[in-house]
């Protein structure tokens, strides 16, 4: 299995705070990274796929990037709504795996 | 826009099998594949298994055993069956659709999702 380890697993901060979030993979994976958000009590929506293409009809403050093994997602400057969990998820291997994930809450 | 939505019991006696259905509207089935992904409460998520829509599946080697995922056309569903459970697969199971272009893929869209319990 490949492995997925994001940090941090919990994160505070502010309304206009810019933050990244990171993705590290067990073995390369070259560009075969998405990134999903994911809100109390919801599904999981698809925020970036192939590692920095923005899924249409997300904002741009989100953005990400990474190739290989090391992977971010950052928010340029956080709104109220983008407080939630953020999951990284690797379709290199037909195994598909996620991250822990990353709780991104007020401070 | 396609839309997914799960179904099923919300309670499941350990030891017997979990059967849950997802339907495709306003998309059709006859094509891309369809996958389940479960998270039990509190927890991440984890990729249970796929179909394409020709028949053929992938499984996680972890459930591989105990699971089926199949495909009715006629209906625009595809279902899922986990058989032995344990209070360990207590978890929201959601279907979503993976998409792709020619050298990437992913889950999207999903559906709301459903929560299943295994206790007696």
């Amino acid at each position: 299995d490949i492995q997925m380890t994001q940090s941090p697993s919990s994160l505070s901060a502010s309304i206009g705070d810019r933050v990244t979030i990171t993705c590290r993979a067990s073995q390369s994976i070259s560009s075969y990274l998405n990134w999903y958000q994911q809100k109390p009590g919801k599904a999981p929506k698809l925020l970036i796929y192939a590692a920095s293409t923005l899924q249409s009809g997300v904002p741009s403050r989100f953005s990400a990037s990474g190739s290989g093994t090391d992977f971010t997602l950052t928010i340029s400057s956080l709104q109220p709504e983008d407080f939630a969990a953020y999951y990284c998820q690797q379709s290199y291997s037909t195994l598909y795996t996620f991250g822990q994930g990353t709780k991104l809450e007020i401070k | 826009q396609v839309q997914l939505q799960e179904s099923g019991p919300g309670l499941v006696k350990p030891s017997e099998t979990l059967s849950l259905i997802c339907t495709v509207s306003d998309g059709s089935i006859s094509s891309y594949y369809w996958s389940w992904i479960r998270q039990p409460p509190g927890e991440g998520l984890e990729w249970i298994g796929n179909i394409y829509y020709s028949g053929s599946t992938n499984y996680n080697p972890s459930l591989k055993s105990r699971v089926t995922i199949s495909l009715d056309t006629s209906k625009n569903q595809f279902s899922l069956k986990l058989s032995s459970v344990t209070a360990a697969d207590t978890a929201v199971y959601y279907c979503a659709r993976q998409y792709s272009n020619i050298w990437y893929n992913w889950f999207d869209p999903w559906g709301q999702g459903t929560l299943v319990t295994v206790s007696s």
